[in-house]
């Protein structure tokens, strides 16, 4: 059955970095675009970045392009999201999702984020 | 950007109930769309994509409808289990979601 597990969300200081990952079993990984998505505190769900299977497209929410860096390694089943100049509205609980033609048909549990001084 | 809007932001209701949600584009996404169920604490989970075509396990009693501009998602006979926050999401340029509709006993 298909997995994904989050993992790395803490508390960080305004201005700091963080590096989100999720793990992924159950299906062949490397076939399927992945994305990041994540939810403020009470608040909705925003797309904040996906990559397809061989790594050569990645897109980003306007809200954290240049700051936010996704990326995978198919040999470990991994995606990441390097997170970079953190910023308070960055709280957020983080999803990985795998994507299938721009909807998200499997999510992890999350992780959450927290920035704040 | 292409924006979502969903009316009502909060619907109360009474099992048994038939309620429709509504979400609105601001431009044309053809039938690119989906409506995820979110329950309190958890991840959400997708129930229609392409606008009408059910997930695999989705009951039934789901169903959506719409192009262009306005979508609905409709339950009927509302279930325990069915009380929950649902949002729509826009597939056509990039990927925006509605605000979600919450849900909840009458």
């Amino acid at each position: 059955q298909v997995q994904l597990v989050e993992s790395g969300g803490d508390l960080v200081k305004p201005g700091g970095s963080l590096r989100l990952s999720c793990a992924a079993s159950g299906f062949t990984f490397s076939d399927y675009y992945m994305a990041w998505i994540r939810q403020a505190p009470g608040k909705g769900l925003e797309w904040v970045s996906y990559i397809s299977g061989s790594s050569s497209n990645t897109v980003y929410a306007d809200s954290v392009k240049g700051r936010f860096t996704i990326s995978r390694d198919n040999a470990k089943n991994s995606l990441s999201l390097q997170m970079n100049s953190l910023r308070a509205e960055d709280t957020a609980v983080y999803y990985c999702g795998r994507e299938v033609l721009g909807i998200v048909d499997y999510w992890g549990q999350g992780t959450l984020v927290t920035v704040s001084s | 950007d292409i924006q979502m809007t969903q009316s009502p932001s909060t619907l109360s209701a009474s099992v048994g109930e038939r309620v429709t949600i509504t979400c609105r584009a601001s431009q044309s996404i053809g039938s690119w769309l989906a409506w995820y169920q979110q329950k309190l604490g958890q991840a959400p989970k997708l129930l229609i994509q392409k606008a009408s075509t059910l997930e695999s396990g989705v009951p039934s009693r789901f169903s959506g409808r719409g192009s262009g501009t306005e979508f609905t998602l409709t339950i009927n006979s509302l279930q325990p289990g069915d009380f929950a926050t649902y949002y729509c999401q826009q597939y056509s340029t990039f990927k925006t979601f509605g605000q979600g509709t919450k849900v909840e006993i009458k």
